[in-house]
Order: structure tokens, then C-alpha cells, then sequence
């Protein structure tokens, strides 16, 4: 079964670091871009961040750039975010997201995990 | 940076009835790289329509999505009660990734 399943989440004041992880299994994780987008409670998807396949190529949306980092471990079919110095608004459910296409550079995200939350309050 | 926006913001229909989502981009979307999700409460987003009108794995027929440059369109055709939910364009032909705010449909 493709499964994503993210974790690192939890509650943390305002300007510290969390890492969040996203493990892959049932498919071949080496061979896909990977995507973070995140919810704040109550509102839409925003996207955060996306990475490619060898990690080659790096997005991130104006409002993390900076602060958060994208990477992944194509040995250990994981993903993963580094979200330093953590502001009120980074408070969200993330979910990490597959591409759907392995050979096209734009695609839409197919298969996504159940998500973790962070909450970023003093 | 591409904005999406989505029209109406909730939608109150009746099972079997059609519905009909807009989703307006702030400029041309390239090669109609636009795709809808729903979402329902306490769920993940699930992939519906990529590249503006092909239907993802597994999604039924009822479902159909239409559009081009910055004008799409998605269609329900007869509302399911498992339909009722949260739907959201997004646009991927940039870099920077892009979603709409959401349209609501719910029972009326």
C-alpha cells in the first residue's frame, strides 16, 4: 500500500526549531518529487515547500523561505522539514505530499499523508 | 505568484444535483497545469482532476473538469452524499505552487 505517514509535531514557543518527518513506503520513494503544505485551523491548503526527486531542486513560498528547510533521505525513503525560528502563524496541520508523475517536472500531488500538527504558542 | 481565487464560497445543494466550482487564476496557467482536490472534515486533501480535465486514479465519472488560461471549471454531475465537502483548485505551472480558498459544498 503507498502510505505517507508524517510525525515531529507538537507544541513550541514562538522563535524555536521543530524537524518534522515524513516516512514512504509502498512505492519507489527515489523517483518522486516530494511536497510540505500545510492548513492553519480552519482555513485552506497553502504549499510550503517542494523538493525533487534527487533533491537537486528546491521550492519554498515566500513565507518560510529562509526559515524552513526541505530535505530528504532517499536511503530511508523519508522527508523531511526543518522549521526554525517558529512564528504564531506557522501554527498548521502539515502534510507532506507526493507528485503524481515521475518523469514530468509539473504535476499535481496524489497521494498525501494524514498530517502533524504544530502549534507555535508562548 | 499566480492567485487563485474560487467561486461561490459555499454552495447549498441537494444529492443529485449538479454542481458547478469556478476557479479564476490571476494570470495564464501554463499548459493548464490546474488540478482540484476535496477535502473532507478531519481528512486529507484527495486528488480529483489534474492537468485541468483528467480524472485521477479512481475518482467516478460524475466528476469532470474543464477550462483553460486563467477560466476552469469543475463539474459534479449528480451529487453523492459522500461529495458533500471542501473543494480546492490548484495551479502548479510555477514554482511556487498556488491553491484557491475553497468552495464549500453543503446540503441544502
Amino acid at each position: 500500500e503507498v502510505q505517507l505517514v508524517e510525525s515531529g509535531g507538537g507544541l513550541v514557543n514562538p522563535g524555536t526549531s521543530l524537524r518534522l518527518s515524513c516516512a514512504a513506503s509502498g512505492f519507489s520513494f527515489n523517483s518522486y518529487s516530494m511536497h510540505w503544505v500545510r492548513q492553519a485551523p480552519g482555513e485552506g491548503l497553502e504549499w510550503v515547500s517542494s523538493i525533487s526527486s534527487s533533491g537537486t531542486y528546491i521550492y519554498y513560498s515566500d513565507s518560510v523561505k529562509g526559515r524552513f528547510t526541505i530535505s530528504r533521505d532517499n536511503a530511508k525513503n523519508s522527508l523531511y522539514l526543518q522549521m526554525n525560528g517558529l512564528r504564531a502563524e506557522d501554527t498548521a496541520i502539515y502534510y507532506c505530499a507526493r507528485h503524481r508523475g515521475v518523469v514530468v517536472i509539473a504535476d499535481a500531488f496524489d497521494i498525501w499523508g494524514q498530517g502533524t500538527m504544530v502549534t507555535v504558542s508562548s | 505568484e499566480i492567485v487563485l481565487t474560487q467561486s461561490p464560497g459555499t454552495l447549498s445543494l441537494s444529492p443529485g444535483e449538479r454542481a458547478t466550482l469556478s476557479c479564476r487564476a490571476s494570470q495564464s496557467v501554463s499548459t493548464n497545469y490546474l488540478a482540484w482536490y476535496h477535502q473532507k472534515p478531519g481528512q486529507a486533501p484527495r486528488l480529483l482532476i489534474y492537468g485541468a480535465s483528467k480524472r485521477a486514479t479512481g475518482i467516478p465519472d460524475r466528476f469532470s473538469g474543464s477550462g483553460s488560461g486563467t477560466d476552469f471549471t469543475l463539474t459534479i454531475s449528480r451529487l453523492e452524499p459522500e461529495d458533500f465537502a471542501v473543494y480546492y483548485c490548484q495551479q502548479y505551472g510555477s514554482s511556487l505552487v498556488t491553491f484557491g480558498p475553497g468552495t464549500k459544498v453543503d446540503i441544502k
